[in-house]
């Protein structure tokens, strides 16, 4: 199984900063990569797919880049609604992985 | 506007079985492969098997060791999840959600939440 590691685990950024989360899989998966915002007792929601294909409703501040092993996700000026645990997620033949979640703290 | 409402949680002894059900509306339900994607209490999403729109290839995540079994009913508009042999490690969340392409998982339910304990 391709396994999904996300650093950091926790961090905290000032409204207005630029915040950057990194996801590594453990062999190449092209660029089948999503990215999913959580919200305390919600489901989670889809931000990006295909790496940097941003789904439809999402505001313009996130964007993800990468291919291969490594993505990063991005959000350009951090606002208060950001407060949320963010997931990557792989797909490859028929196979899905979630990394661990990287919670973002407003400071 | 699309909806999944997964309904069948409830608190089960360890060793007992469950069935989970999402029903959904809103959207074309049999061209759309289906998964299902479990959180333990205060941990990460795991995700634990998805079905293709026409039900003839199911996938698990090999952690499951073959006790859950995914499927759907066309005609009902419905995805289920039967779950056996239970154990305290299978308590969590359990959301359905919508295959998108491209990997992808685009609606989510709200959840349903089982609980294995004694």
């Amino acid at each position: 199984d391709i396994q999904m590691t996300q650093s950091p685990s926790t961090l905290s950024a000032s409204v207005g900063d630029r915040v950057t989360i990194t996801c590594r899989a453990s062999q190449s998966i092209s660029s089948w990569l999503a990215w999913y915002q959580q919200k305390p007792g919600k489901a989670p929601k889809l931000l990006i797919y295909k790496a940097s294909t941003l789904e439809s409703g999402v505001p313009s501040r996130f964007s993800g880049s990468g291919s291969g092993t490594e993505f990063t996700l991005t959000i350009s000026s951090l606002q208060p609604d950001d407060l949320a645990t963010y997931y990557c997620q792989q797909y490859n033949n028929y196979s899905w992985t979630f990394g661990q979640g990287t919670k973002v703290e407003i400071k | 506007q699309v909806q999944l409402v997964e309904s069948g949680g409830g608190v089960v002894q360890p060793g007992g079985s469950l069935r989970l059900s999402c029903a959904v509306s809103g959207f074309s339900f049999s061209n759309y492969g289906m998964h299902w994607v479990r959180q333990a209490p205060g941990k990460g999403l795991e995700w634990v098997a998805a079905i293709l729109s026409d039900g003839s290839n199911k996938y698990y995540a090999d952690s499951l060791k073959g006790r859950f079994t995914i499927s759907r009913d066309n005609s009902k508009k419905m995805l289920y999840l039967q779950m056996n042999r239970l154990s305290d490690e299978d308590t969590a969340v359990y959301f359905c959600s919508t295959d998108g392409g491209m990997g992808k998982l685009d609606y989510w339910g709200q959840g349903t939440l089982v609980t294995v304990s004694p």
